[in-house]
């Protein structure tokens, strides 16, 4: 695998199951990104971990819970979900937090029901 | 936070015509790149261009930080150019990239 890789690619999920998004790169990188994407609004930081440390929570709501075991490594934990958090949900890596050229995995597209 | 802002919002391009996208910031900014996003949603990096020109086959950008605006060229285009471009910046001091709302490039045989 090169890249950032993102898994599963589509997620069709209820309001009250319990899913994980799972992002990997295999750059190197010490940062990495969760970006929401949804219709009719641009894209948009959810979080942001360098060397493993949180740096950033931009006001996202509890209902979405990341997790970044190690450099490479960083997941997206849903519960309780509402229809309104269907969106294209964007993975990102660079070497260093808003430093240097960000790369981004190919998305998880999220239906919730 | 910083406002970026994307004209033309839309734009149709007979093939193998020329176009130029430009991407307008409101603030200082230590990182710059432009994306084109295909139909799937994957965002596929153009350039990265904090400041100067650069140019890769069909494709130029020039950022003058300055003036706090960049320009991306296309030229010949071709229908597989179609899709979204994004513009998007990091603020200095900032960790992350904010993105512009984007130009849909829509190219005809």
């Amino acid at each position: 695998e090169t890249g950032v890789t993102q898994t599963p690619r589509h997620l069709v999920m209820g309001m009250t199951n319990k899913k994980s998004l799972k992002c990997e790169q295999h750059l190197g990188h010490n940062a990495m990104y969760w970006y929401k994407q949804s219709a009719k609004k641009p894209l948009e930081l959810m979080f942001v971990y360098s060397l493993e440390e949180r740096v950033e929570n931009n006001s996202v709501p509890s209902r979405f819970s990341p997790e970044c075991p190690n450099s490479s490594h960083l997941f997206l934990h849903l519960h309780t979900l509402q229809p309104e958090d269907s969106a294209l949900y964007l993975c990102a890596s660079s070497q260093l937090a808003g430093r240097g050229e960000q790369f981004f995995g190919p998305g998880t597209r999220l239906t919730v029901l | 936070g910083i406002q970026v802002e994307q004209s033309p919002p839309d734009l149709i391009l007979q093939e193998g015509a020329n176009s130029t996208l430009r991407c307008n910031f409101s603030d200082s900014v230590n990182n710059l790149q432009w994306f084109h996003q295909n139909p799937w949603g994957q965002l596929i990096n153009l350039f990265y261009i904090p400041s100067g020109t650069k140019q890769n086959g069909r494709l130029s950008a020039t950022t003058v930080a300055t003036e706090r605006y960049s320009l991306l060229y296309i030229s010949s285009s071709q229908t597989t150019d179609s899709g979204v471009y994004f513009c998007a910046v990091c603020q200095t001091g900032a960790n992350n990239l904010f993105f512009g709302t984007g130009t849909r490039l829509t190219v005809i045989p």
